[in-house]
Order: C-alpha cells, then sequence, then structure tokens
C-alpha cells in the first residue's frame, strides 16, 4: 500500500469549509484514496473513497489531483461534531483483503 | 438495523492470561476484520475473515488467533497476554472482502493487562 503523509492537526471555524490534504506521491494506479474519520471513542467511520474522479457524497467531497499524488477531503460546512482524526488511506481496494493501512491521521479541530 | 456490536467494552486482564473477543457483524455482511490501536496510532490490521476463512494476516505474533462462525460472528482471541497488549480492538464488517464497498467499524473492546 502506498504510504500517505497528512498534516497532525488543523483547526476550522464551524460553519467554514474543512479542506484536509493528503500527500500520496507514490500510489499506483490500482490503489484508490480513502477517507475515515474517529470520533473520540469511536471506532473509524468510513467517509468516501475515489481511483482518479473527483467524488461527493452527503458527508464529504474528495478532490484527486489529475496526477493523483495528492488529494483534499472537502468537509463544506464543518460543525463541532466533525472534531475527529482523519485518516487519508491509498490501497488497491479491488484487490485488497480488509487490511487498511492507517497512518496517524490529521486532527481537525472545529471550534465555534 | 444494528450496526457492528463488540462485547464486552472494557476488559482487564493479568499478563499471561487469554482473552476472548467478541463481534457481531451488521446482518447480511460476510466480512469481518480485526484491528489494534494502541492510545494515540492509528488502527493497525490484525486479521480479516471472509465466509468462515483467514482471508488475510497482518504482522501480529502466533498468540494472535481468530475465528468465523456460520452466522459470520467472529472471537479474536490473544494467548499468553503482555502489556503491550493494552489497545483498543476494533472489529469491522463489510458485505464484500474488497474495501470499495467500505468497512463499518465498531466501537471496540478496550483491553488493559496489568
Amino acid at each position: 500500500d502506498a504510504k500517505t503523509t497528512q498534516p497532525p492537526s488543523m483547526d476550522c471555524a464551524e460553519g467554514r469549509a474543512a479542506n484536509l490534504p493528503c500527500n500520496h506521491s507514490t500510489i499506483s494506479g490500482n490503489e484508490y484514496v480513502y477517507w475515515y474519520r474517529q470520533i473520540h471513542s469511536q471506532g473509524p467511520q468510513y467517509i468516501i473513497h475515489g481511483l482518479k474522479n473527483n467524488e461527493t457524497n452527503e458527508m464529504a467531497s474528495l478532490i484527486i489531483t489529475e496526477d493523483r499524488k495528492s488529494s483534499t477531503l472537502i468537509l463544506p460546512h464543518a460543525t463541532l461534531r466533525d472534531t475527529a482524526v482523519y485518516y487519508c488511506i491509498a490501497d488497491a481496494g479491488g484487490t485488497s483483503y480488509g487490511k487498511l493501512t492507517f497512518g496517524q491521521g490529521t486532527i481537525l479541530t472545529v471550534h465555534p | 438495523d444494528a450496526g457492528v456490536t463488540q462485547s464486552p467494552t472494557h476488559l482487564i486482564k493479568t499478563r499471561g492470561q487469554h482473552v476472548t473477543l467478541r463481534c457481531s457483524p451488521i446482518s447480511g455482511h460476510k466480512s469481518v476484520s480485526w484491528y489494534q490501536q494502541v492510545l494515540g496510532q492509528g488502527p493497525q490490521f490484525i486479521f480479516q475473515y471472509y465466509e468462515k476463512e483467514e482471508r488475510g494476516r497482518g504482522n501480529f505474533p502466533d498468540r494472535f488467533s481468530a475465528r468465523q462462525f456460520p452466522n459470520y460472528s467472529s472471537e479474536l482471541n490473544v494467548n499468553a497476554l503482555l502489556l503491550g497488549d493494552s489497545a483498543l480492538y476494533l472489529c469491522a464488517s463489510s458485505f464484500s472482502r474488497l474495501a470499495n464497498y467500505g468497512y463499518t467499524f465498531g466501537s471496540g473492546t478496550r483491553l488493559t493487562v496489568v
């Protein structure tokens, strides 16, 4: 699995967009980019994933650069409940078997 | 619908003892994966079971073992507990064995070894 690099922490004002970056410069052609988040004392929660096209769902948007070496998770209107550790994972989702490689993640703090 | 349920939620064991952790996946999910999360770090993959067979194993010693039952629930067993086994143990279930379907995690079992 490709190694991902994320900033250790970020702040965001409530109601503003939170843009969380992730570098995955060694990503291979069959590896997807996944985002999970973990709110304190809970298990990780799946947010979104993509291969090379931008993706959007009810929780967030995922923007992947054309060269696929980096991506950005966008929470369009952050709330206090979005305070969590966000993990960016590069994984060959079409062939891997449940082995997600979590890094240290980004601690996102949303403040009033 | 019930999510992924894990039991017990908290557990205290003594070094050298054995522990069994349990996981019930979401109804219809056939894949169960186990992760260990040490304080301050991301979860580390231990095992995946799909259709009652082991499909993947992480870099953990043989003291760690697991199995999946016909109803797709799963047990994680750890023998000869060490202080370093203290962690949050997470179970994740999925309809498929493939990551593309997304994994749903339980809230975990907090194991403390003293």
